[in-house]
């Protein structure tokens, strides 16, 4: 089956430590997402990108970095400039450009300051 | 700029009650509606959606209807059952060339037996 798949489910970080999360999609989209999630909170943009060898920043890109070199991966690294990276962290994909198509969703890492 | 308001939870309701979350949008140009359902420690599900005016989109007994005139995107669902608690999320799509999702904060709904 397709699907977006996101590790490792669960990730701590050292401080003044960067750290990599992994996101794999097969379903052949264009565009791939992250998103921020604090607890009870909403979702927020970190990075986005819909093309390969091109990404742009979200809402609330400091302290993170991307790289978007093949069509199916999307990983992102939380650097030591971001101090408060205890979060949920979702990818996300989406077909096209096309605002009528959803964005389909990984499970998640959740990220923890040891 | 484009937002999206979302009735503020925790909604709780007794298990077959009719479940009513109100979405309500701005947007420029003609965008699409979507709700998606998060349940604990999972990633977002697309729910339902709908792209044009008076479309309703519906899931697993759950509805909503895109109301341009109002610029809102209600769900509903007539009898809610102990499974359906989650929190549930509206979006919007940009009009712009981004096509980006704008995020209402969630509506935590509790179902009790």
């Amino acid at each position: 089956d397709g699907g977006i798949t996101q590790s490792p489910k669960y990730l701590f970080r050292k401080e003044g430590q960067n750290v990599t999360l992994s996101c794999e999609q097969n379903l052949n989209h264009d565009a791939m997402y992250w998103y921020r999630q604090d607890p009870g909170q909403g979702l927020r943009l970190i990075y986005y990108s819909q093309i390969v060898n091109d990404f742009q920043k979200g809402d609330i890109a400091e302290g993170y970095s991307v790289s978007r070199e093949k069509k199916e991966s999307f990983p992102l690294t939380v650097t030591s400039a971001q101090k408060n990276p205890t979060a949920f962290y979702l990818c996300a994909s989406r077909p096209n450009r096309a605002g009528n198509q959803p964005q389909h969703f990984g499970d998640g890492t959740r990220l923890s300051i040891l | 700029g484009d937002s999206v308001t979302q009735m503020e939870g925790p909604v709780t309701l007794s298990e077959e009650a009719f479940l009513t979350i109100n979405c309500t949008y701005t947007a420029t140009g003609y965008p699409s509606l979507f709700w998606y359902v998060q349940y604990p420690g999972e990633g977002l599900q697309l729910l339902l959606k709908a792209t044009k005016a008076d479309d309703k989109g519906s899931n697993k007994g759950f509805e909503a209807t895109y109301r341009k005139e109002t610029t809102s995107f209600h769900l509903e669902k007539g009898s809610v059952q102990v499974s359906d608690s989650a929190v549930y999320f509206c979006a919007v799509s940009q009009g712009d060339s981004n096509y980006q999702l704008i995020w209402g904060a969630g509506t935590k709904l509790i179902i009790k037996p």
